[in-house]
């Protein structure tokens, strides 16, 4: 069985930082590309971050391009999430999701909120 | 990347079908045929219903269809169910590891 366990969230403070993990198990991550997505309360779903098998490709939404950094340590099966100069607006349950082969989120955690409020 | 279109919500009742719209561009649902539909229940994880514009997962009931004309795709529940009734989301893959969400549709079963 897929699990994607995803953590790290919490509450902090506009302009502060935090790092969400996702540890997969059932999974070999090395096999996919790893995506964030985010769903702010009440709100619809969002792409936030994607990186290559490898970790070589990355790439971001503008809202969070130059704050946010993705990267993942296949040897952990874990991949992470660095926000930094976080605002309110990112304020949401992040998931993590591999890409399945037909670019589609076949497996999904139960996310982790993060909530930027002073 | 801009949202893709959706209308935000739909309504029919036990046994009618429903179509939930998904509009976006060329760079996207019109240009590359990796449009996915996800369902959402309330504090739940979204879930796929169809990804590759048409094709099923396994267990996704054949009720389920998708479709797509230009930048339009589709999504049509025909027999509607009680337990169909949530959020729905289209998502295009946009190239280079991107992709794109509609706004979600709420679908109402009367």
């Amino acid at each position: 069985e897929v699990q994607l366990l995803e953590s790290g969230g919490g509450l902090v403070q506009p302009g502060g930082s935090l790092r969400l993990s996702c540890a997969a198990s059932g999974l070999t991550i090395s096999s996919y590309a790893m995506t964030w997505v985010r769903q702010a309360p009440g709100k619809g779903l969002e792409w936030v971050s994607a990186v290559s098998n490898s970790g070589g490709s990355t790439n971001y939404a503008e809202s969070v391009k130059g704050r946010f950094s993705i990267s993942r340590d296949n040897s952990k099966n874990t991949l992470y999430l660095q926000m930094n100069n976080l605002r309110a607006e990112d304020t949401a349950t992040y998931y993590c999701a591999p890409y399945d082969s037909g670019w589609y989120f076949g497996y999904w955690g139960q996310g982790t909120l993060v909530t930027v409020s002073s | 990347q801009s949202a893709l279109t959706q209308p935000r919500s739909v309504s029919g009742s036990p046994g009618q079908s429903v179509t939930i719209s998904c509009t976006g561009t060329s760079s996207d649902v019109g240009g590359l045929n990796y449009v996915s539909w996800y369902q959402q229940h309330p504090g739940k994880a979204p879930k796929v219903m169809i990804y590759d514009v048409s094709k099923r997962p396994s267990g996704v009931p054949d009720r389920f269809s998708g479709s797509k004309s230009g930048n339009t795709a589709s999504l049509t529940i025909s027999g509607l169910q009680a337990e169909d009734e949530g959020d729905y989301y289209c998502c295009s893959y946009a190239g280079s590891y991107t992709s794109v969400f509609g706004g979600g549709t709420k679908l109402t079963v009367l």
